[in-house]
């Protein structure tokens, strides 16, 4: 069964960087996008990017141009995403979610736990 | 400021049905398909929904989803406690804003 799983919960100061990583397993890692969404307390969601792990292709939202940062290494099937001068309004849980299907434009289908990452000085 | 607007909550009894909008534009809903996303409390969001009326396998036939245009919409009938929880639209988006938008949730309350 396809399985996402993140590291664990981060506290950062305001600055410092943070890199998660969402290990996938139960299907074949270099088939299916990975995206990243953050949800920030009480929020709603907010989709930042995705990866292709095949290619290593990446595609992110505005918003976090020049501080998001999308790998993966297809040796351990997992992809990472480092957000770098973080500030307060960085604290959020953030989700990797591997596309549904593997076609173009396709819906979140499976996610990761999530990881909370705190920022505070 | 969500792309896609939903309303903030909605509520129903055990047993009733029903219905939260999604309201978008020509570039996202109008020209894309609409996924929805259930979140219960504390827990990842899941597919509910997606291509508009599509339902994973193990999603109750209660949940369908419609489209009409730039808007969308989630149905559930036959309410049940455990269907309280956040429900979010999504599309992808072919402006520069980014290829993927949400609703702002819409939050279920059963009675």
């Amino acid at each position: 069964q396809v399985q996402l799983v993140q590291s664990g919960a981060e506290v950062k100061k305001p600055g410092a960087s943070v890199k998660i990583s969402c290990k996938a397993s139960g299907y074949t890692f270099t088939g299916y996008y990975i995206h990243w969404v953050r949800q920030a307390p009480g929020q709603g969601l907010e989709w930042m990017g995705w990866i292709n792990p095949s290619s290593g292709g990446t595609n992110y939202t505005q918003k976090f141009q020049g501080r998001v940062t999308m790998t993966r290494d297809t040796s351990i099937s997992t992809a990472y995403m480092e957000l770098i001068r973080l500030r307060s309004d960085d604290t959020a849980v953030y989700y990797c979610a591997r596309v549904r299907a593997a076609t173009t434009r396709s819906s979140f289908g499976f996610w990761g736990q999530g990881t909370l990452v705190s920022v505070s000085s | 400021q969500s792309v896609l607007t939903q309303p903030p909550s909605a509520s129903g009894t055990p047993g009733q049905r029903v219905a939260i909008s999604c309201s978008g534009s020509s570039s996202n809903i109008g020209s894309n398909t609409v996924n929805w996303y259930q979140q219960l409390p504390g827990t990842a969001p899941k597919l509910l929904i997606f291509r508009n009326n599509q339902r994973p396998s193990g999603v109750p036939d209660r949940f369908s989803g419609s489209k009409s245009g730039t808007s969308a919409s989630l149905a559930i009938s036959g309410l049940q406690s455990e269907d309280e929880a956040d429900y979010y639209c999504a599309a992808w988006d072919d402006s520069l804003d980014g290829p993927v938008v949400f609703g702002g949730g819409t939050r279920l309350t059963v009675l």
